[in-house]
């Protein structure tokens, strides 16, 4: 079968720092991705794993332990404009489409 | 330049009909998909193609078809449309093993 869990909600303060955690039980794995989307608009591409460790690219990190089925999103300096929902994907065995998680959707307020 | 794009943006229609949205990329990728998000924005595949394969969800219903006359097109064309079909649907495209570009989404309300 198929699970990705990640909190449905968070939210933060400008500046601060948040990281939203996805736990995946997947049949396969061939990577795990995450995803932004802002309300009304198309997921963008933010950051990919696919081997053990942290990858870092700004103002986001993203971690991932394939033996624990884990993974996290750092989002550092929170600003306004990170109030959108974040969605985690592993990429199935074919390694073609992915697998999303039901998203978190994160709250910035100043 | 738009990267993925979608036609129409939101489309209106009476239960059983049938309705086709048209997806097209330049980016040059050889694998496209579409997915379907429904009100509570879960995201879910529906088909990926490359210019070889097709591989579908098996729970999508068979009134769901894609046609691809070439590979920076994929469309999808919709059958007897329900009311369950109401969602939001995205296209996609990737290199083979890359990450996904998305589509701007149509927004399908069926009445």
């Amino acid at each position: 079968g198929q699970n990705i869990d990640q909190p449905t909600e968070m939210t933060a303060t400008e500046g601060a720092i948040v990281q939203i955690n996805c736990t995946y039980q997947t049949s396969g794995f061939n990577g795990l991705f995450w995803y932004q989307q802002h309300a009304g608009e198309a997921p963008t591409f933010l950051s990919y794993n696919v081997l053990d460790g942290l990858e870092e690219k700004g103002r986001f990190s993203s971690f991932l332990s394939r033996s624990k089925g884990y993974s996290y999103l750092l989002l550092k300096e929170l600003q306004m404009k990170d109030s959108a929902s974040y969605l985690c994907a592993v990429r199935d065995q074919a390694g073609t489409a992915l697998i999303f998680g039901k998203g978190t959707t994160l709250s910035v307020s100043s | 330049d738009t990267a993925v794009s979608q036609t129409p943006k939101y489309l209106v229609t009476q239960m059983g009909n049938d309705k086709s949205i048209k997806c097209e990329q330049n980016l040059g990728h050889d694998t496209m998909y579409w997915y379907k998000q429904d009100s509570k924005k879960f995201l879910k595949i529906m088909f990926s193609y490359n210019n070889k394969e097709l591989i579908i969800n098996e729970t999508v219903p068979n009134r769901f078809s894609p046609k691809s006359p070439d590979k920076a097109h994929l469309n999808l064309h919709i059958n007897s449309l329900e009311l369950g079909d109401s969602a939001v649907y995205f296209c996609a495209s990737s290199r083979q093993g890359a990450e996904q570009y998305f589509g701007p989404g149509t927004r399908l309300t069926v009445t």
